[in-house]
């Protein structure tokens, strides 16, 4: 069964700093892997998408990268801003074992970016 | 473009009530999904559909039932809601082409 974990739970940083959030897995057979954003009260958007032939992909300040041997992604952000604070999951689409194939999710990195 | 619509945003039950949580989306997206989130945790699958009238099983799907008579529409039902189900609920679709979920803002559920 495929296993999510995210550290760390929580992270503040002052504005303007470069941080990564780190996620694990515990399955390397994997689909893709997703980075999402969820606000307080909020559905979760997704900001990048990591295809498993994949190492990386950058959409503005933000880079995912992935190594699926050793079961892991980072997410970095640069120069960090007030408006990146939310919680940011990581989920993994692997083959649920019936033949489709299901995101597993993390439990999430709740990112404070003090002004 | 709405999107992913769910509705009610917010419930309150009482114990042994039966409530349907509705879930429409206009992407005509084969794939749909239900998720609970309980606090502090990462969202669970509960059930999940590959197209109208092809529903299954996911990883917590006891109490919950679902029906998908149409591409745009996905209920979940509660029969007998119970305090363990207090949580939010969220409904996403992913088309074929892009491997991407798209979420819609959540059913904040809370049984008393």
């Amino acid at each position: 069964k495929q296993e999510v974990t995210q550290i760390p739970a929580a992270l503040s940083v002052p504005e303007g700093e470069n941080l990564v959030l780190n996620c694990s897995f515990t399955d390397s057979a994997i689909y893709n892997l997703q980075w999402f954003r969820q606000d307080p009260g909020k559905g979760l958007t997704s900001l990048l998408l990591i295809q498993s032939s994949q190492r990386e992909q950058t959409s503005g300040r933000l880079n995912a990268s992935l190594d699926k041997s050793s079961g892991r992604s980072t997410l970095y952000i640069a120069a960090s801003q007030p408006g990146d604070s939310a919680t940011y999951l990581c989920a993994v689409n692997s083959d649920s074992g019936a033949g489709s194939y299901q995101l597993t999710f993390g439990k999430g990195t709740k990112l404070s970016v003090i002004p | 473009n709405a999107g992913v619509t769910q509705t009610p945003k917010f419930r309150i039950l009482k114990i042994g009530q039966s409530m349907t949580l509705q879930c429409t989306q206009d992407m005509n997206h084969n794939y749909m999904y239900w998720y609970r989130q309980d606090p502090g945790m990462g969202l669970k699958l509960i059930y999940y559909s590959v197209g109208a009238g092809i529903t299954d099983k996911g990883e917590v799907p006891n109490g919950y039932n679902v029906s998908r008579s149409t591409t745009e529409d996905f209920p979940l039902r509660l029969e007998l809601a119970a305090p363990s189900q207090t949580s939010v609920y969220f409904c996403a679709t992913r088309g074929i082409a892009k491997n991407i979920q798209y979420f819609g803002a959540g059913t904040r559920l809370s049984v008393l």
